[in-house]
């Protein structure tokens, strides 16, 4: 059965500096797709970042970066030049190619970002 | 796009009445999810549907919980009766096919008092 696991309740970081959020998964399928989402205070779901099991090259979307390491089963999400906006909720989800689509979510981490 | 449609965005119900959430997805998104978010369950997936059909609803936690997607453009979500652990926040999400990310509506507070 798929999962994902996020160890972390809670980070800090000041701003400016980088951050690494972290993010493990287990599944079966050798076709899934991993994703980050934000939740600010205001409680919208955003969508950050997408990374195919078949990638070969990490996704990087402006400031954020997953870095994909395959064999360890983790998809950690990097938010490089920290600012005080991206204090928030964060999530790892996962959905796999032949489970029909179904997309489960880790127990976030909370990012609190220090002027 | 308007994006994923929610209503309604508040609801306080008494304990026993009946509670009824509505969804709109994109336009053009084959995959529609029910989610259920609380401080002590996290973000919990109800049920998800594909072309209209519901795919796996192992996540609806009882009886009293169902959902319907008469049409690609519609769903709703039914508490009866509604209990006061019931509140939460719920979410709808809908996608396209394949390993793609999933659009997510404002969500429902619901509050059962």
């Amino acid at each position: 059965a798929q999962k994902i696991t996020q160890t972390q309740p809670g980070m800090f970081v000041q701003e400016k500096e980088a951050v690494t959020l972290d993010c493990t998964y287990d599944t079966s399928d050798p076709s899934y797709g991993l994703f980050w989402y934000k939740q600010p205070s205001s409680g919208e779901m955003i969508f950050l970042i997408y990374q195919g099991s078949y990638d070969q090259q990490n996704a990087t979307e402006g400031r954020y970066s997953l870095n994909f390491q395959k064999a360890r089963k983790s998809a950690n999400l990097v938010i490089s030049a920290s600012q005080l906006g991206d204090s928030a909720m964060y999530f790892c989800a996962m959905r796999e190619g032949n489970q029909g689509g179904k997309l489960i979510f880790g127990q976030g981490t909370e990012l609190s970002v220090k002027p | 796009d308007a994006g994923v449609i929610q209503s309604p965005r508040h609801e306080v119900t008494e304990m026993g009445q009946e509670v009824t959430l509505r969804c709109k997805p994109i336009s053009g998104h084959d995959y529609l999810f029910w989610y259920r978010q609380t401080m002590m369950r996290g973000l919990e997936l109800l049920i998800y549907f594909n072309n209209n059909v519901p795919i796996d609803d192992s996540g609806m936690p009882e009886d009293r919980f169902s959902a319907k997607m008469p049409n690609a453009s519609f769903s709703t979500l039914k508490i009866q009766p509604s209990e006061p652990r019931d509140s939460a926040v719920y979410f709808c999400a809908s996608s396209k096919q394949g390993l793609t990310e999933a659009f997510f509506g404002q969500g429902t507070r619901l509050t059962v008092v």
